[in-house]
């Protein structure tokens, strides 16, 4: 398993144009997040998957953003109406939390895709 | 509330000297685990070490050593010996009690190490 895979790396758009962020957590993983960082700060949490129920979305997550997990894989979020103050670097992570896997727990994260918005 | 502080925003230093990284946290919880990930110029944050709040011993892995005290809340990193391939941006983090749901870490601003030859 290559780890925690995030596509595009990298993303410019237009002011209200709609983007669509995918990732691939790891195969043995039940648990994918998403986070958001800007510069200088530390990653904010935006929802959490456990399998393919998102069982939790931070206020953050405004009406023009969603996340999917159709099959307890691979996610997407998407944000429609981009405005300026979408342009982030936008983190998925994954864990598992099965109590005998050693790392159980511990977050993986992908190298994250960056948005900007001009 | 949680929170957690890293005073320290940047600091840089030459090759092979020491430095640490501090940590200060805040938490109503008994149980709660504690974090320090590493985030290099590539942008991927990097598992570094995951400390439990029952445990107070200290770690050593390699030329990075952790030093949690409960009296202080603060959870402080060490690099012995600091290389060029150290520089990069730390972050400290706290979770709420559920550990084992991981999912709202809360993070610290981040502590930018250079490490210059």
């Amino acid at each position: 398993d290559t780890g925690v895979s995030q596509d595009p790396r990298h993303k410019i758009t237009k002011r209200g144009q709609n983007v669509t962020f995918r990732c691939d957590p790891i195969s043995e993983h039940n648990r994918l997040y998403w986070y958001r960082q800007t510069l200088g700060q530390g990653p904010e949490f935006l929802t959490y998957f456990q399998n393919e129920a998102q069982l939790e979305k931070s206020r953050l997550l405004s009406d023009r953003f969603s996340a999917e997990r159709p099959k307890g894989s691979f996610s997407t979020l998407e944000i429609q109406r981009t405005e300026q103050g979408d342009s982030a670097m936008y983190l998925c992570a994954s864990s598992s939390d099965r109590v005998a896997y050693s790392g159980a727990n511990v977050l993986t994260f992908g190298a994250g895709s960056r948005l900007t918005v001009l | 509330a949680q929170k957690v502080t890293q005073a320290q925003t940047e600091i840089s230093v030459v090759e092979k000297e020491d430095v640490t990284l501090d940590c200060v946290y805040e938490t109503r919880d008994t149980t709660y685990y504690l974090f320090w990930y590493k985030q290099p110029p590539s942008g991927e944050l990097v598992f570094l070490i995951r400390r439990n709040s029952f445990d107070e011993q200290n770690e050593i892995s390699g030329r990075y050593s952790w030093n949690f005290q409960k009296s202080t809340s603060s959870f402080n990193f060490t690099i012995t010996a600091s290389q060029v391939v150290d520089s990069a941006v730390y972050f400290c983090a706290l979770s709420e009690r559920n550990a084992g749901n991981n999912r709202k870490l809360i993070w610290g601003l981040g502590t930018s190490l250079a490490v210059n030859p």
